[in-house]
Formats: C-alpha cells, sequence, structure tokens
C-alpha cells in the first residue's frame, strides 16, 4: 500500500525557515518524482514543485510564488522527499501536501498527473 | 499560466441522481503524444486530494464505475450517474500539460439535498 507521511509543520514568523518531510513507503521511492502542493485555508489547490527522480538528474521545477525561497530535495535511501522553505511570507500559510508523480512525459521525468497524496500538515506564518 | 474555469461551483444532488462538472482549459490539453493531460481529483471533507479520473476518462484504481470522465481540447465533463453520500466533497479538474505550473480549476462543491 502506497503512504506518504509529511511531518515539520507548526507555527513560524515572517522571514524564518522551515523544513517538511515527507516519508513515502509501499513503493520504489527512487523510481518516482515527488512533487509538493499546498492549500490555503478555505482555498483551492496549489502546484509548489516537483524533484524529478535521479534518473533524470533529481533536478527540480517550481512555481512562480515559491522559486528563490523554497527547495526540494530527496533521500532516496531513506525514501523521504524535502521541502525546504526559506523567507517564509503570512501568505505561504497552508496545508501543504506530499504526492506522487506519475504519468511522465516520454524522455523528461516531467510527470502528467499525481496518483497519492499524503494526509498533510499546516504551516501557519505569523508574528 | 492555463486557466481552468470549472462550473458550476456549487451543486445539490438528491441521491440517486446524476451530477455534471464541466472543466474548461484556456489552451487545448491535448499533447503531441496524443495523450490529453486532464485529470479530476475529488477533496472530501477533512481529506487530503484523491484522484478519480485521468487523462480525461480512465478511473483510478478503485474509483466506482459511477464516475466517468470525457471531453477532448478544452471542454471536459465529470459525470456521477447516480450521486452517493459519499460523493460529497470538493472536485476539481487539473491541467499537465502546460507546465510549470500544474493548474487547477477552481473546484465544485458537491452537495447532498
Amino acid at each position: 500500500e502506497v503512504q506518504l507521511v509529511e511531518s515539520g509543520g507548526g507555527l513560524v514568523k515572517p522571514g524564518r525557515s522551515l523544513r517538511l518531510s515527507c516519508t513515502a513507503s509501499g513503493f520504489t521511492f527512487g523510481d518516482y518524482a515527488m512533487s509538493w502542493f499546498r492549500q490555503a485555508p478555505g482555498k483551492g489547490l496549489e502546484w509548489v514543485g516537483f524533484i524529478r527522480s535521479k534518473a533524470y538528474g533529481g533536478t527540480t521545477e517550481y512555481a512562480a510564488s515559491v522559486k528563490g525561497r523554497f527547495t526540494i530535495s530527496r533521500d532516496d535511501s531513506k525514501s523521504i522527499a524535502y521541502l525546504q522553505m526559506n523567507s517564509l511570507k503570512t501568505e505561504d500559510t497552508a496545508v501543504y501536501y506530499c504526492t506522487r508523480g506519475v504519468g511522465y512525459y516520454y524522455g523528461s521525468g516531467s510527470p502528467g498527473y499525481f496518483d497519492y497524496w499524503g494526509q498533510g500538515t499546516l504551516v501557519t506564518v505569523s508574528s | 499560466d492555463i486557466v481552468m474555469t470549472q462550473t458550476p461551483l456549487s451543486l445539490s444532488v438528491t441521491p440517486g441522481q446524476p451530477a455534471s462538472i464541466s472543466c474548461k482549459s484556456s489552451q487545448s490539453l491535448l499533447h503531441s503524444d496524443g495523450k490529453t493531460y486532464l485529470y479530476w481529483y475529488l477533496q472530501k471533507p477533512g481529506q487530503s486530494p484523491q484522484l478519480l479520473i485521468y487523462e480525461v476518462s480512465s478511473r483510478f484504481s478503485g474509483v466506482p464505475d459511477r464516475f466517468s470522465g470525457s471531453g477532448s481540447g478544452t471542454d471536459f465533463t465529470l459525470k456521477i450517474s447516480r450521486v452517493e453520500a459519499e460523493d460529497v466533497g470538493v472536485y476539481y479538474c487539473m491541467q499537465g500539460i502546460h507546465l510549470p505550473p500544474y493548474t487547477f480549476g477552481q473546484g465544485t462543491k458537491l452537495e447532498i439535498k
């Protein structure tokens, strides 16, 4: 059974940093791209970024709203994906979801969609 | 960025009756590889989103056959043949072709009458 468990959320002041973790099980983690999404309170879904598998260089892509502030990394030996969030803003307040990417574009390692989602972890940025 | 527009934004349906949600994209979601990168998710109250339909019309594992997807190019529809109480929640369409970013519709809230 595929499981994704996020951790690391909490209350943080504007301008500070926070690192989220996504611990995966039930599949060969290293074979998949992993992505993060977020959902502000009462709002819709927003893609944050993804990291390709090592077979595609483990490279990353980000939404414009977080580029330069957020970094996604992975540790395939531990089956964990990370979201490092720096220079946090109040508008980053949201539930953050970890997802598994599938349906890849041929030769790109970029997923077309995301089949499994974690339960989410709440990040609150407030002074 | 691709804009995804869902209608209606809310829906109240009697159990056993059908329901339909429309999703329109600002650009075609048909790729040169022949696939159409349009997906449907359901977020039940208090839960994370779950995949219902991928590539327009393929049901994800475990999704009941009362759910069906159709459409092409820029116009897509999710249909529930007979709504059940467990179908309540917010339905989102998502495009996965014009990247980055992946973009979603605003969501359609389904309630039971």
